[in-house]
C-alpha cells in the first residue's frame, strides 16, 4: 500500500501523559499536513511542512503540541501533558509540488481518560 | 471559518444520481470550488474541483453555477459505498499563491439507502 499511513491507529492514554504519533506520507510528497478531528465536526487544520521546514501553525497547536519531519520523510505530533479536550482523530496528509490535491492517511484517535 | 452552507443530511436511493448542494455566497473570482468525502472511520478523500466550468471525473461531475455562487455535486449512480459525509470547500488554488490548509465545514452526511 503506497498510501498515507499513520500510527498508532488508536491510542488510549491518562491525562497528563504525553503521547507521539507518527505519520508516513505518500513517497517522494514534500508537503505534509496535520489536522484534528472531534466528533461531528470537519477536520481542523493544525500544521503543514514543506520538506523539513515547519512553514505554518494554526492558533490550536498549543505550546503543548510539538510537530517534527527531520529528515523530510515521515512526521511526528507530540501532545504533551495530555488534556481532555485533546481527545480528537489527528489526521495527517501529504501532496506533491504545487498539486491542490492532498491525500489523507486514517488518522490516530486519541482518548484521555 | 468555513465559507460555504452545506445541508446537514441527505438521503439517496442505491442506483439513482445523488445530487448535493453547496452555497458558497461569497466566493471571490480566483477561488476554486473542492469536495472532499469522509467515509465512516476513514480520512477525507479528494473527489473533484472547479472554477467556473463544469468539471467530470470518474468519481463524480461538478456542476457550478454561472454567478458561481452555488454549485452542486453529482454522483450519478449512488452505492452505498458512497455513504459518507461530503464536504464542499472553497480556495485559492496552490498555483496562484493560495493558502495550504483546507478549511473544513460540517459537511453533508449522504446516507445511500439499499
Amino acid at each position: 500500500d503506497t498510501g498515507v499511513s499513520q500510527d498508532p491507529r488508536h491510542k488510549i492514554t491518562k491525562r497528563g501523559q504525553n503521547v507521539t504519533f507518527r505519520c508516513d506520507p505518500i513517497s517522494e510528497h514534500n508537503r505534509l499536513y496535520w489536522y484534528r478531528q472531534t466528533l461531528g465536526q470537519g477536520p481542523e487544520f493544525l500544521t503543514y511542512f514543506q520538506n523539513e521546514a515547519q512553514l505554518e501553525k494554526s492558533r490550536l497547536l498549543s505550546d503543548r503540541f510539538s510537530a517534527e519531519r527531520p529528515k523530510g520523510s515521515f512526521s511526528t505530533l507530540e501532545i504533551q501533558r495530555t488534556e481532555q479536550g485533546d481527545s480528537a482523530m489527528y489526521l495527517c496528509a501529504s501532496s506533491l509540488g504545487l498539486a491542490d490535491e492532498q491525500f489523507f492517511g486514517p488518522g490516530t484517535r486519541l482518548t484521555v481518560l | 471559518d468555513a465559507k460555504t452552507t452545506q445541508p446537514t443530511s441527505m438521503d439517496c436511493a442505491e442506483g439513482r444520481a445523488a445530487n448535493l448542494p453547496c452555497n458558497h455566497s461569497t466566493i471571490s473570482g480566483n477561488e476554486y470550488v473542492y469536495w472532499y468525502r469522509q467515509i465512516h472511520s476513514q480520512g477525507p478523500q479528494y473527489i473533484i474541483h472547479g472554477l467556473k466550468n463544469n468539471e467530470t471525473n470518474e468519481m463524480a461531475s461538478l456542476i457550478i453555477t454561472e454567478d458561481r455562487k452555488s454549485s452542486t455535486l453529482i454522483l450519478p449512480h449512488a452505492t452505498l459505498r458512497d455513504t459518507a459525509v461530503y464536504y464542499c470547500i472553497v480556495r485559492v488554488s496552490r498555483t496562484q499563491g493560495g493558502s495550504e490548509k483546507l478549511v473544513f465545514g460540517k459537511g453533508t452526511k449522504l446516507t445511500v439507502n439499499p
